[in-house]
């Protein structure tokens, strides 16, 4: 696609129930990442996963969360039994390799909120 | 541990000035790289411009520049001729070069207001 997909845009859940959030990353892109911004806060890195090699999860926050990227391309985030200290904005990036790596391509982001 | 600093949580500027936006970093390494983003109400984020720790000259990329002290373990943005489309929050961050891919650590942004 032209640009990174993520879907649901907002998503609003009980404490406790388990949440998926989706990304479609840019055609082609190798690399892909997934990052969580607080209220107020920077960036997070959670998740790296590059082609066909096991991801790099030292980000992630507890084991109530995981990801899988089936076929080299879409992504998504599970977080299983939701806390209130979850809701946050996940974002994904993709990139591509070689001299375009350096460039993080951001989706719009998926608004999580755990009542 | 790697920390990026970043003290001014919101920056005023009028159309067509100059702002610059500062950011301290910290880090024992001597490879890293350094990168401005930014983040427009809509959400996404909209890379900038990237600064090497061996590059010896600054970044430039079209009104965007990285002023860039090492010694100082400095990495402003300077936005020259500021535009209204240039209100957003804007972040900066590194990467420590060994680890092959981009897993940056963010500052907690500057807010920018281009007024007319």
């Amino acid at each position: 696609g032209a640009g990174v997909s993520q879907s649901p845009s907002n998503k609003v859940t009980e404490k406790g129930k388990d949440v998926e959030l989706r990304c479609d990353p840019i055609s082609g892109h190798t690399a892909l990442y997934w990052y969580r911004q607080s209220l107020g806060q920077g960036l997070e890195f959670l998740i790296y996963f590059q082609g066909n090699s096991a991801p790099d999860k030292s980000g992630l926050p507890s084991d109530r969360f995981s990801a899988e990227r089936t076929g080299g391309s879409v992504s998504t985030l599970t977080i299983q039994r939701t806390q209130q200290e979850d809701s946050a904005v996940y974002l994904c990036a993709s990139s591509a390799s070689g001299p375009g790596a350096n460039v993080l391509t951001f989706g719009a982001g998926s608004r999580l909120t755990v009542l | 541990a790697q920390k990026i600093t970043q003290t001014q949580p919101g920056m005023f500027v009028q159309e067509k000035e100059a702002v610059t936006l500062d950011c301290t970093y910290d880090t024992s390494d001597q490879s890293y790289g350094l990168f401005w983003y930014k983040q427009p109400s809509s959400g996404e984020m909209i890379f900038l411009i990237y600064q090497g720790s061996y590059d010896e000259q600054n970044a430039t990329e079209g009104r965007y520049s990285l002023n860039f002290q090492k010694a100082r373990k400095s990495a402003n943005l300077v936005i020259s001729a500021s535009q209204l489309g240039d209100s957003a929050m804007y972040f900066c961050a590194m990467r420590e070069e060994n680890t092959g891919f981009q897993k940056l650590v963010f500052g907690t942004g500057t807010r920018l207001l281009v007024s007319p």
